[in-house]
């Protein structure tokens, strides 16, 4: 009953090399998010899709891209990835059509750069 | 720009107890959305209660409850008969109306003493 996949739950990419991740979504919500967590912090709001529209936070670095090719599927791209970006990224999808507010979390994937 | 500021990092309970995690925050918006996320070890976040802001009554599920102070700008929740399952980090979070993304406190790390 998996409703928000994200693949794969851990990651390690060599520093500078380019890294996608993937997160699937069986909920059918319009709105898709990406948050960055480090360790002990809250998570922070990188970017999210309103349908096909990307929203960019503004204090998002530009080394982190993201696509949506359908309504189910989200990436997020991290071009050259430093130290620095060794995080855990949350996917989450909410629906703007409905009651429910709430944002729906998958189990997110651990980043480590090396 | 929203705030949420949680003023404990850390609490401690004995089993069956009750328990209350604060979290205030700032906003000029009238109307938006509060919620309390669950993020057990290693474990994806969950939903615990929502709140919104027009809703004077306060929200409950089962042993969570939440002390509303919209004037006060207070949100704190209260676990009732606290169990070893309800160990993890606890967030409040807040969003506006649409589907802008979830501003997050910096967590309130929940142990509960058997």
């Amino acid at each position: 009953d998996a409703m928000v996949i994200q693949n794969p739950r851990y990651q390690v990419t060599q520093f500078g090399k380019p890294v996608t991740l993937s997160c699937s979504q069986t909920l059918n919500h319009n709105v898709m998010y990406w948050y960055q967590q480090k360790s002990s912090q809250a998570p922070k709001l990188l970017f999210h899709y309103y349908d096909k529209d990307f929203n960019n936070e503004a204090d998002t670095p530009d080394n982190f891209q993201s696509r949506r090719p359908n309504t189910s599927f989200c990436f997020l791209d991290i071009r050259s990835p430093g130290l620095g970006d060794a995080a855990m990224y949350l996917c989450a999808t909410s629906s703007t059509g409905s009651m429910n507010t709430e944002a729906f979390f998958g189990q997110g994937t651990r980043l480590t750069v090396v | 720009a929203q705030t949420v500021t949680q003023s404990q990092p850390e609490m401690s309970v004995q089993e069956a107890e009750t328990v209350t995690l604060s979290c205030t925050y700032d906003t000029s918006e009238s109307d938006y959305y509060l919620f309390w996320y669950k993020q057990p070890p290693s474990r994806q976040m969950i939903l615990v209660i929502r709140q919104e802001a027009y809703k004077q009554q306060n929200a409950t599920e089962n042993r969570f409850s939440v002390n509303f102070q919209k004037a006060a700008k207070s949100f704190s929740l209260k676990i009732s008969d606290s169990q070893l399952g309800d160990a993890a980090m606890y967030f409040c979070a807040y969003r506006s109306r649409g589907a802008d993304g979830l501003t997050f406190g910096k967590g309130t790390h929940l142990i509960i003493q058997p």
